[in-house]
């Protein structure tokens, strides 16, 4: 079945820092979504992103369907930002369920 | 606003209970899917559902069964629970080619 590697897993970030979160899958793609978990375990939809970019914020994300990966922008950070990023994937062949990344957890730091 | 709820946000059980855990959403989605989460382990489909009355295994059933008699629920069955079974349950409905919303999860813990 498809592959769906996320990068880095860990990242620590001062506050107001840049960074970037990578997500790279191994096959053509219907849906593509971005999520983060926030420290009480509900995931909030970030970005559904199947191609090109998409702004939120300080938050936007870009997904290049012919190169399989798509990234995750989160500008200015706060300690709001920390938890753990998924980036989830539905595969090219209908009506499937989503394959998910095992996440970025993010810590940022004030 | 899509919403997705689920019954309990913290749930203690005695081994060999049965366990029901119920989701509800409210947009009149096709699809929705249950999920659980351990450290280390990721998200972990255990069942889902394309439609009232029809089910499908996930990666992880055994243990579980579902039952979805109308389209806005779907409820997720511990039939004997185990301590193994401690764990966050996490609910999620779509629409076919849209976005997937999560519920807040459920806490369950078995001792």
């Amino acid at each position: 079945g498809i592959q769906v590697e996320q990068s880095p897993p860990d990242l620590i970030l001062q506050e107001g820092a840049n960074s970037t979160l990578r997500c790279n899958f191994s096959d053509s793609v219907n849906n593509l979504q971005w999520f983060h978990q926030n420290p009480w375990g509900q995931l909030i939809n970030l970005f559904y992103i199947p191609s090109g970019t998409k702004q939120n914020g300080r938050l936007s994300a870009t997904t290049v369907a012919t190169e399989r990966y798509s990234l995750l922008y989160i500008s200015s950070s706060q300690t709001t930002d920390s938890g753990v990023y998924f980036c989830a994937v539905e595969p090219n062949s209908g009506n499937t369920p989503l394959v998910f990344g095992k996440g970025t957890r993010l810590s940022v730091i004030a | 606003d899509v919403k997705v709820t689920q019954s309990s946000r913290y749930l203690v059980k005695r081994t060999g209970e049965k366990v029901f855990l119920e989701c509800v959403q409210d947009m009149d989605h096709e699809n929705m899917f249950w999920y659980r989460q351990d450290p280390g382990l990721g998200l972990r489909l255990i069942y889902f559902s394309y439609d009232v009355k029809m089910k499908e295994k996930g990666d992880i059933p055994e243990g579980y069964s579902v039952s979805r008699e109308k389209k806005e629920r779907f409820s997720l069955i511990l039939e004997s629970a185990s301590t193994n079974q401690t764990s966050m349950y996490l609910c999620a409905s779509r629409s076919v080619n849209y976005e997937q919303y999560f519920g807040p999860g459920t806490r369950l813990t078995v001792t």
